[in-house]
């Protein structure tokens, strides 16, 4: 079976902070995703990546960035951390074909 | 611009009591639609993949359909395991190889003993 680890379940930030959501896989997919649920809006794809060090934008990439060091990990960076950015976020992976989800991470931004 | 729309929102069930939830969608070059089980406080759990209209698929008591607009996700004789929010995703290319889905907001779908 697929394992999408997302490294916290919880996470309370302040605005203006840092923020590092990491994720690992242990399934050798190309493919890592990152989006974020919310109430209302559904899930909603932020950024994702095809191969170790190529990212592309989703449709709500402003505000975020990404990294991929390494092919089993994919990380979200919140710049500067704002309110608005208060949401579960959920990482998946795929090789072409279904996307395999983590349990996601709460993050509350105060 | 992609969209999916999923119907009703909510649904309340008897146990043993078959329904139907719909997934209506628009998408330009279609890479498969996609079914998810979500269970509150866990990430979606991924049921089927549909590439094709016609094509169907089963698991259990649920079965998935799809024509060239929408998508339906059967469920027979449901079981209260069976409540949770069922999500439907469409795939487009973005790049590289990769499909990003657009999801549809889910229904929420609850099955009384």
């Amino acid at each position: 079976d697929v394992k999408v680890t997302q490294s916290s379940r919880y996470l309370v930030k302040r605005t203006g902070e840092k923020v590092f959501l990491e994720c690992v896989q242990d399934m050798d997919h190309e493919n890592m995703f990152w989006y974020r649920q919310d109430p209302g809006l559904g899930l909603r794809l932020i950024y994702f990546s095809y191969d170790v060090k190529m990212k592309e934008k989703g449709d709500i990439p402003e505000g975020y960035s990404v990294s991929r060091e390494k092919k089993e990990r994919f990380s979200l960076i919140l710049e500067s951390a704002s309110t608005n950015q208060t949401s579960m976020y959920l990482c998946a992976s795929s090789l072409p074909g279904p996307q395999h989800f983590g349990d996601g991470t709460r993050l509350s931004i105060l | 611009e992609d969209q999916v729309t999923q119907s009703p929102e909510a649904l309340r069930l008897q146990e043993g009591e078959s329904s139907s939830l719909n997934c209506s969608y628009t998408v330009s070059g279609l890479r498969g639609l996609f079914w998810y089980r979500q269970d509150p406080g866990k990430g979606p759990e991924f049921l089927f993949t549909l590439y094709s209209a016609g094509e169907e698929k089963e698991k259990e008591r649920l079965k998935a359909t799809l024509t060239k607009k929408e998508s339906f996700l059967h469920i027979t004789a449901p079981k209260p395991e069976d409540s949770a929010t069922y999500l439907c995703a469409v795939a487009r290319y973005s790049g590289g190889g990769a499909d990003g889905l657009t999801f549809g907001k889910g229904t929420h779908l609850i099955i009384q003993p």
